[in-house]
């Protein structure tokens, strides 16, 4: 069964500063994506960033971006020019791309992550 | 990617009692999921939302408990049933498309039960 880690329970970075996430997950499948949401406190669930196994291109979203290293089973978060926005709970998760019926995420125990001003 | 609501934001309610959540999308989409949330936890798939035809349940979760409707393509709804303070939580839908394999979610509803 596929489980994904997030060892950092609680992160903080400055305001402007850079602060990667990390993420492990174990599979014996080749074929699957990888997902960070974030979580305010408004408890509203938003995709950050999405990356397909298959490409060895890491994923980037304006200051987002991922660290994808498919053999090691790592996919960490970078956030650059952190905003006070960026404040959250931040969850990685994975999918199987075996089945297009089986959408079922497994989820991370997610990162809160602080921004100082 | 589809605008998602949920109705109610948040309720609270007395034990016995039950509650019937809805999730509503703007566009017809394949796949609807209902997740649980506790407190400070991460997220728990309750169910997939099939159009026409029953929920699939996952392992813990029973339909006596959290009966599913999906009439269509863009709407669900999901009741907690006899309820108690253990199932105080956050519930959220999802959808995905044939489209995208992606989820995306609803606002949530914090559920508090007394």
């Amino acid at each position: 069964a596929q489980t994904v880690t997030q060892s950092q329970p609680e992160m903080s970075v400055q305001e402007a500063e850079t602060v990667t996430l990390s993420c492990t997950y174990d599979t014996s499948e080749s074929d699957y994506y990888l997902f960070w949401y974030k979580q305010p406190p408004s408890r509203q669930m938003i995709l950050v960033i999405r990356q397909e196994a298959y490409k060895q291109q890491n994923a980037t979203e304006n200051r987002f971006s991922v660290n994808f290293q498919k053999a090691a089973k790592s996919f960490s978060l970078k956030i650059s020019d952190s905003q006070l926005g960026d404040a959250a709970m931040y969850f990685c998760a994975y999918r199987s791309a075996r089945s297009r019926n089986n959408r079922k995420l497994i989820w991370g125990l997610g990162t809160s992550l602080a921004v100082n001003p | 990617s589809a605008v998602i609501s949920q109705k109610p934001s948040r309720d609270i309610c007395q034990r016995g009692t039950s509650l019937t959540i809805q999730c509503q999308v703007d566009s017809q989409v394949t796949m609807m999921f209902w997740y649980r949330q506790q407190p400070g936890q991460s997220l728990t798939l309750i169910a997939t939302a099939n159009q026409g035809s029953e929920a699939t349940y996952e392992s813990g979760f029973v339909i006596d408990k959290f009966p599913i409707s999906r009439p269509n393509l863009t709407f669900s709804t999901l009741t907690v049933s006899n309820m108690s303070p253990e199932d105080s939580s956050i519930y959220l839908c999802s959808v995905s498309s044939r489209l995208t394999d992606t989820q995306y979610f609803g606002p949530g509803t914090r559920l508090t039960v007394l």
